[in-house]
Order: structure tokens, then sequence, then C-alpha cells
């Protein structure tokens, strides 16, 4: 299996441009994250899905945060529009059920100039 | 609100000698935990897990032992080798609830030659 694969690595935008993270998760997974993670404040969750239902948002900061899942092997985060505080590394992970480890794709580093 | 938190944020060590890396947690109801070491670059990679129903597990040069009376994890890695240099993070889950995990600051391993 390939892991958790997200796209793209890297992504450098200027402020105001929308941005759209790609998410893979591991075939058979029925749970799904998202996280954002900088020096200040860590890892955070942003919004965590099951069987493909958003089950918790109540991380995504503001409206300009965005997350689906139309189908349990693809998941996207847009952020419109962007602004250099979403400048962080934002990771993916799946897992096949709750009290389960997580698996961490290898993250997005967002860098909003 | 309840967190998690690390006492040492660096801890360096000498090749060969053994780690102690602590974790300490507030939430009463979390009762499933996992370890999570976090290469420069790359996404957190799961090492071990423990549930509350045990105080201690054991896996490949690692231990995990869980003080529920205190609230306080601690990963124990043998003969630390360079290879080991990451930073690692602790995970509680919550249950009855969708095991949401919840990660502290973590705590950055050097290992000396």
């Amino acid at each position: 299996d390939a892991g958790v694969i997200q796209s793209p690595r890297h992504e450098v935008t200027e402020m105001g441009q929308e941005v759209t993270l790609r998410c893979k998760p591991i075939s058979g997974h029925n749970s799904l994250f998202w996280y954002r993670q900088t020096m200040m404040r860590g890892l955070e969750l942003l919004i965590y899905f099951n069987n493909n239902v958003p089950i918790d948002d109540s991380g995504m900061p503001e409206d300009r945060f965005s997350a689906k899942m139309p189908n349990a092997s693809f998941s996207t985060l847009k952020i419109q529009p962007s602004e250099p505080r979403d400048s962080a590394v934002y990771f993916c992970a799946s897992r096949t059920g709750e009290g389960t480890e997580a698996f961490f794709g290898q993250g997005t580093r967002l860098t909003v100039v | 609100g309840e967190s998690v938190g690390l006492h040492l944020p660096t801890l360096s060590v000498q090749e060969g000698d053994n780690s102690i890396i602590n974790c300490a947690y507030s939430n009463s109801a979390s009762d499933y935990f996992i370890w999570y070491k976090q290469e420069s670059g790359k996404g957190p990679q799961f090492i071990i897990d423990i549930r509350s129903n045990m105080d201690k597990r054991q896996g490949q040069r690692v231990t995990v032992l869980l003080n529920k009376t205190v609230k306080h994890l601690s990963l124990q890695i043998a003969a630390t080798q360079p290879g080991d240099s990451a930073v690692y993070f602790c995970a509680e889950n919550i249950g009855g609830g969708s095991y949401i995990p919840t990660f502290g600051r973590g705590t950055s391993l050097i290992v000396h030659p």
C-alpha cells in the first residue's frame, strides 16, 4: 500500500488566491482527518470525516476554509481567499476505525506570500 | 480546556543510551494513547499505542508506560540510535466519542553519535 497520498507537496501562492489541497486515504480506511501544523500551535485538528461524512469541523478556522470528501478515496481542503497566516504544513491522515491508529501523509507545505 | 502537554521540549542523549520522553494528559476520559515519531519533512509515523486497560506495552526497542493515577505517559527507547532523532508526539483519544487524536506539542530528541 502506498500509504496516505497528499498533493501537492509544496504550494506557494499569493495572498487572495484560492488553494486546494488533495488527499487520497489508504484504501479500506473509513475515517479521514485534516490537521495543520505550525511551530506556534503544533498539530491542530481541522476536520474529521467518518464514512465520508464530516463529523467534527470545529477546528476549521473560519469560513475561508472548506473541506469535502465526495467519496471514500478522495478529500480536498480548500482555502479561499488565502492569507499569509495560513502558511503551515497541512496533513491528511486516515484510519480503519475508532480506537485505531491514524496513518499520516507526507503533508503539503503551504506558503502564502 | 483540557490538553495534552509535554514536560521537556528537547532531549539530548548519547548514542547507545536509553531515552525517556514524557507526556502529561489531563482528560480523564482519554482511554487510548498513541506515540508518533516525526522526522524532518515527513508526516508523523506511528510507533506504539496503549489502551487504558494496560499500564505497559513493549515494542521493538520501545516501551510505553501509562500511569492513569497521575495521567502520565512515557516512551522509553532502548539503545538510542542517531536514526531515532526526531520529534515525538503523544496523542490522546477520548473514549466514548469519536476517538479523535489530540496531540501534544512534541519533544525533540537529539541523539549524538
